[in-house]
């Protein structure tokens, strides 16, 4: 089965500091990625994904990610993180013939004047 | 434009009581549809999922249910809530004629916070 593990609950960085937060999978098939965000109280929006091609996807908000086969891994990266990007980050892989949707348990990126 | 409706925003509810949560889709056709819930420090979890009018496949066992009586609505019930049925539920969507395509991305309602006392 796949699964997808997220390796930091919560992840405090001060304003304009970089950020990794990092995401992992297991899966014995060709997967598809995807980084959604949850702002507080509100749905989620999808902030970029992986299907093929290139191994470095970017995304809405200036973040972006790197798909590691050999790792297993989707790491998501943003290079300069501002207040307003304090919200909660999914990893998500897709799963099966149906193609649902699997969550990691998501990382709280808190930023900090 | 396709818009997603999950109503109400808020509910509180005693233990024992009955569940009725509604998600509308529009602008579009076919959809498939998710109710997923994400409990403190527990990530989302896939409750239901529905392919068609009538088709409910289930993930995980437990006090919940789900119906889609058309083919934009999808309705997550409890007939006798229990406290660990409280969390943050949200409803969501994807196109695809039969399966969630990886094409496309899935679109979330803006969730309905169950607490039950």
């Amino acid at each position: 089965a796949q699964s997808v593990t997220q390796l930091d609950s919560q992840v405090p960085v001060f304003e304009e500091a970089p950020v990794e937060l990092r995401c992992n999978y297991s899966s014995s098939v060709s997967v598809y990625l995807f980084w959604y965000v949850q702002y507080p109280n509100q749905g989620l929006q999808l902030l970029l994904k992986y299907l093929s091609g290139s191994t470095l996807v970017k995304g809405i908000n200036g973040f972006e990610a790197e798909f590691n086969k050999s790792q297993t891994s989707f790491h998501l990266r943003k290079p300069s993180v501002h207040i307003s990007d304090t919200a909660e980050y999914f990893c998500a892989v897709v799963r099966g013939s149906q193609g649902n949707l699997i969550f990691g348990k998501g990382t709280k990126l808190s930023v900090k004047p | 434009s396709q818009t997603i409706h999950q109503w109400p925003a808020t509910l509180v509810q005693p233990v024992g009581s009955p569940l009725s949560l509604e998600c509308t889709v529009e602008g579009t056709s076919n959809p498939n549809l998710y109710w997923y819930r994400q409990a403190a420090g527990r990530g989302l979890q896939l409750l239901f999922y529905s392919v068609g009018i009538g088709q409910i496949s289930s993930e995980v066992p437990q006090n919940l249910s789900a119906s889609r009586p058309q083919d934009r609505q999808f309705i997550l019930s409890s007939k006798k809530l229990l406290l660990s049925d409280s969390g943050f539920y949200l409803c969501a969507w994807s196109g695809g004629p039969r399966t969630f395509s990886a094409n496309t991305e899935a679109f979330f309602g803006q969730g309905t916070r169950l607490t039950v006392v």
